[in-house]
């Protein structure tokens, strides 16, 4: 079965610093990677995700990632966070292919300071 | 377009009561999912419906909950007793096709459970 590390529990960031989150998994076969974030007071929501193509992912809000399969990684990036990034990010997985259940990580907690 | 629907927000039980837990997917939307997430933990899937048939229940605890999908539009989680290790958010969400691991799943607000 698939399994998802995200190493940073709580980041605190200032405005405008840049921003990385850690996430590895583990699963030898093809993978599709998603980043997901809930605001405060809202429901998880879909940032970017990861299923072919170029491994730089673009999604919403600025934010990025990269998939580099020899990391098993699919690390989490902005250049520069806003007050309005504060929310909780979780980096999930499954196996491609039909009717593949998601696997959660434990999700980071970013609280960004004006 | 209206977004996943779930009642009741909040529920407070005690141990060895039962509860009922309904989600209306968005309109159109063929796979249903409900995950458990409990404090300081990621989403755990629980069941997840393909229009009216179960795809995945291998997580789903079947000796006290259990899940419908009549009709194969909304969905009721029932967890009957109730055990102490049973307080969570319990999230419904949906996906428009059948089934693709690429889909996106669009998540309800999650029902709040807590269980004395």
């Amino acid at each position: 079965a698939q399994s998802v590390s995200q190493h940073n529990h709580h980041v605190i960031l200032s405005e405008a610093a840049s921003l990385e989150l850690g996430c590895n998994y583990s699963y030898g076969g093809t993978v599709n990677l998603f980043w997901y974030v809930q605001y405060p007071g809202q429901h998880l929501q879909l940032l970017l995700k990861y299923f072919s193509g170029d491994p730089l992912v673009k999604g919403i809000k600025g934010f990025e990632a990269e998939f580099i399969k020899s990391k098993f990684s699919f690390n989490l990036r902005k250049p520069s966070v806003q007050w309005s990034d504060t929310a909780e990010y979780f980096c999930a997985v499954n196996r491609a292919g039909t009717a593949s259940k998601l696997t959660f990580g434990t999700g980071t907690r970013l609280q960004v300071t004006l | 377009e209206a977004g996943v629907a779930q009642s009741p927000r909040y529920k407070i039980i005690e141990k060895r009561q039962s509860v009922a837990f309904w989600c209306n997917p968005i309109s159109g939307h063929a796979t249903l999912y409900w995950y458990q997430q409990i404090l300081g933990q990621g989403p755990k899937l629980l069941i997840q419906f393909q229009n009216n048939g179960v795809v995945d229940d291998s997580q789903l605890p079947k000796d006290r909950f259990s899940a419908e999908r009549l009709k194969g539009v909304d969905s009721t989680l029932k967890i009957q007793p109730a055990k102490l290790e049973d307080s969570a958010v319990y999230l419904c969400a949906s996906s428009r096709d059948s089934g693709r691991s690429t889909d996106t799943q669009y998540f309800g607000p999650g029902t709040r459970l807590t269980v004395l």
